[in-house]
């Protein structure tokens, strides 16, 4: 059973970086052709797909937050990361981390809740 | 990008009553590529149904979807106590993917 769990500041600053960390276990993040994903939920909203990432490094990110979002992997430890400039306010939500198959996002982690604020 | 526009925005039923939840995108998309999530408070989404129509392992068989094209429906068939909770469609059809606003499903 893939477990994913996200780690990383609860509280950022604004205008600084904002940076998890995703930890896969239960198997091997270069098995099988599956997409590492981050996904944020602003409080009492709907869910937003930032973006995904190949083990390979290959990366797709949401046009609407390209120019701020950076996915890498390491596969060494059998995790990826999100690294999202430039903050405000706006940014404040719940980051799931994910697995995406073929269409659909099959495992989720718990999703880590952080606020941007001085 | 494709819009997914979900109907109604809250559905007030009663235990073993039947719930029919709507999804509309603003363009086509592949039936491969739409996919229904169920998340409680406090939780993360759960995957219930992808390609439109198969169940995720696991979820029992009063979940179902249909649907074609522009118009896609998921349909609960008998409601349990533990089944009221917002429901999500999600389309890969075409980047980004994108996300449904949600059904809010409360008991009446």
């Amino acid at each position: 059973q893939v477990q994913l769990q996200e780690s990383g500041p609860g509280l950022v600053k604004p205008s600084q970086t904002l940076s998890l960390t995703c930890t896969v276990s239960g198997g091997s993040i270069t098995s099988g052709n599956y997409y590492w994903t981050w996904i944020r939920q602003h409080p009492g909203k709907g869910l937003e797909w930032i973006g995904y990432i190949y083990h390979s490094g290959t990366t797709y990110y949401n046009p609407s937050l390209e120019s701020r979002v950076t996915i890498s992997v390491d596969t060494s430890n059998n995790q990826f990361s999100l690294d999202l400039n430039s903050v405000t306010a706006a940014d404040t939500a719940v980051y799931y981390c994910a697995r995406y198959d073929s269409g659909s996002i099959d495992y989720w982690g718990q999703g880590t809740l952080v606020t941007v604020s001085s | 990008e494709i819009v997914l526009t979900q109907s109604p925005g809250t559905l007030s039923l009663s235990p073993g009553e039947r719930a029919t939840f709507s999804c509309r995108a603003s363009q086509s998309v592949s039936s491969s590529y739409l996919a229904w999530y169920q998340q409680k408070p406090g939780q993360a989404p759960r995957l219930l149904i992808y390609g439109a129509s198969s169940r995720a392992t696991g979820i029992p068989d009063r979940f179902s979807g249909s649907g074609s094209g522009t118009d896609f429906s998921f349909t609960i068939s008998r409601l349990e106590p533990e089944d009221f909770a917002v429901y999500y469609c999600q389309q890969d059809g075409s980047s980004p993917i994108t996300f449904g606003q949600g059904t809010r499903l409360e008991i009446k």
